[in-house]
């Protein structure tokens, strides 16, 4: 069974851009979630989708954004980027049970 | 609020050791217990969970132990090995939320010297 993908590995982009990251969950996985990995503030919750609907969001701005497709697959875009936005993003897959498995994560670098 | 407290921040173990990591959660609504191994560069893998029905969970050499009154939970690693050195999170869930949404401890940097 393949695991969680993520697109891309790594990221280079200017503040006031904007970033779209894409998140492909384990097979037969309806739950994505995705999380900020920073070195001051740990790993924190961004938000939740199962079946395309948003279920759940974390405490963060309104230019963090995402959505999920018919097939699990979940994008997350971030606007007007700021520097303090680099981080490592990563996606979880969720299974039914509540297991969550993570994928490698996209390391974005703002400058 | 830090709702998820993980100590010790780093930990150096020798070969064939014992590594410990202490955390305690405020919810009392979480119900699901998680332990994540990552490597640098690498993705949080899960490790071994557990869930308020059972006082301790053992796979191979790691063994979670859990404390419902307390509100502590702990990852114990036995004969720790080079191997094992890596960065590890506990983290806390409820199931009863209606969705997926972990929360984290800051983290243990193990190191196991040979």
């Amino acid at each position: 069974k393949a695991g969680v993908t993520q697109t891309p590995r790594y990221l280079i982009k200017t503040r006031g851009q904007q970033v779209t990251l894409s998140c492909s969950p384990i097979s037969g996985h309806r739950s994505v979630s995705w999380y900020q990995q920073t070195p001051g503030q740990g790993l924190q919750f961004l938000f939740e989708y199962f079946s395309e609907t948003q279920r759940n969001k974390g405490n963060f701005p309104g230019r963090f954004s995402g959505r999920q497709f018919s097939n699990s697959r979940s994008e997350m875009n971030v606007s007007t980027l700021e520097l303090g936005d680099s981080a490592l993003y990563l996606c979880a897959s969720g299974s039914q049970n509540y297991e969550q498995y993570f994928g490698p994560g996209t390391r974005l670098t703002v400058t | 609020q830090q709702q998820v407290k993980q100590s010790p921040q780093s930990l150096i173990v020798q070969k064939g050791g014992i590594s410990i990591i202490n955390c305690a959660y405020e919810n009392t609504a979480f119900d699901y217990f998680p332990w994540y191994q990552q490597f640098p560069g690498k993705g949080p893998a899960l490790l071994i969970a557990i869930r308020p029905d059972v006082s301790e969970k053992k796979e191979g050499r790691f063994t979670i132990s859990f404390n419902k009154s307390a509100k502590q939970f702990s990852l114990h690693i036995m004969d720790s090995q080079p191997g094992d050195s890596a960065t590890y999170f506990c983290a806390a869930e409820s199931s009863g939320a209606g969705s997926y949404q972990l929360t984290f401890g800051k983290g243990t940097k193990l190191s196991v010297i040979p």
